[in-house]
């Protein structure tokens, strides 16, 4: 089954503790992305990444990191989070980033104590 | 640049009715439009997508969307709602900027349907 997967689907954790939110992909897919979801401001996206080794900033990106070392993976860092980075977050994969619609994963709900 | 409003946070409708949700753009040059739809504790669905073919985009699920470029609408329909259409539907667009292809999604439209 072609599918993205977010780990862990739930976490909550103090300030300044660092996190990783892991994600893959089995449909061998170029184009990843992150995206947060806030109430009342749709999605944004943090960082997206067009191939392997090849990483770039989207709307919102300070605060995280990520890497793309693999195709089918591509995990979010948070290396000091704060309480504002407390949010709902998807990961998404698309054949290419020009113009393909994406797969999500079911998200991961962050609290930053 | 580019961006999207969803002109309603909410729409109520009664099952068996039909749905609306509003969807007005804005991109510098020849857009993609989709819709998404995102049930409680789910990631995000496609519905449907503009790719510069057919202005009439049939989706799943009996949605469709007409794309307008004079009037800068995308607007989503159904022709009957059911119950398991209530979720959160978001507008997406989606152009060239600067070699990229960044998309911008609406602030979405919580869809209710009543019995």
């Amino acid at each position: 089954e072609a599918q993205v997967t977010q780990n862990p689907r739930y976490l909550i954790t103090v300030t300044g503790k660092k996190l990783t939110v892991t994600c893959s992909q089995n449909m061998n897919h170029e184009y990843m992305s992150w995206y947060r979801q806030d109430p009342g401001l749709g999605l944004r996206q943090i960082y997206y990444s067009m191939n392997v080794e090849v990483t770039d900033k989207g709307d919102v990106p300070e605060g995280y990191k990520v890497s793309r070392k693999e195709k089918r993976n591509f995990p979010l860092i948070l290396e000091s989070p704060s309480p504002n980075q407390t949010s709902l977050y998807f990961c998404a994969s698309s054949l290419s980033q020009r113009n393909q619609p994406q797969h999500f994963g079911d998200g991961t709900r962050l609290s930053i104590l | 640049a580019q961006s999207v409003t969803q002109l309603d946070s909410h729409v109520s409708v009664s099952e068996g009715t039909p749905v609306l949700l509003r969807c007005n753009y804005s991109s510098s040059y020849s857009p993609s439009l989709f819709w998404y739809v995102q049930h409680p504790n789910k990631g995000l669905q496609l519905l449907l997508k503009y790719t510069s073919a057919a202005t009439l985009v049939k989706g799943i699920n009996g949605f469709e969307a007409e794309f307008k470029k004079s009037e800068t609408s995308f607007h989503l329909t159904k022709p009957s709602a059911h119950m398991s259409d209530a979720a959160e539907y978001f507008c997406v667009v989606s152009g060239a900027s600067g070699g990229s292809y960044i998309p911008t999604f609406g602030r979405g439209t919580s869809l209710i349907v009543h019995p």
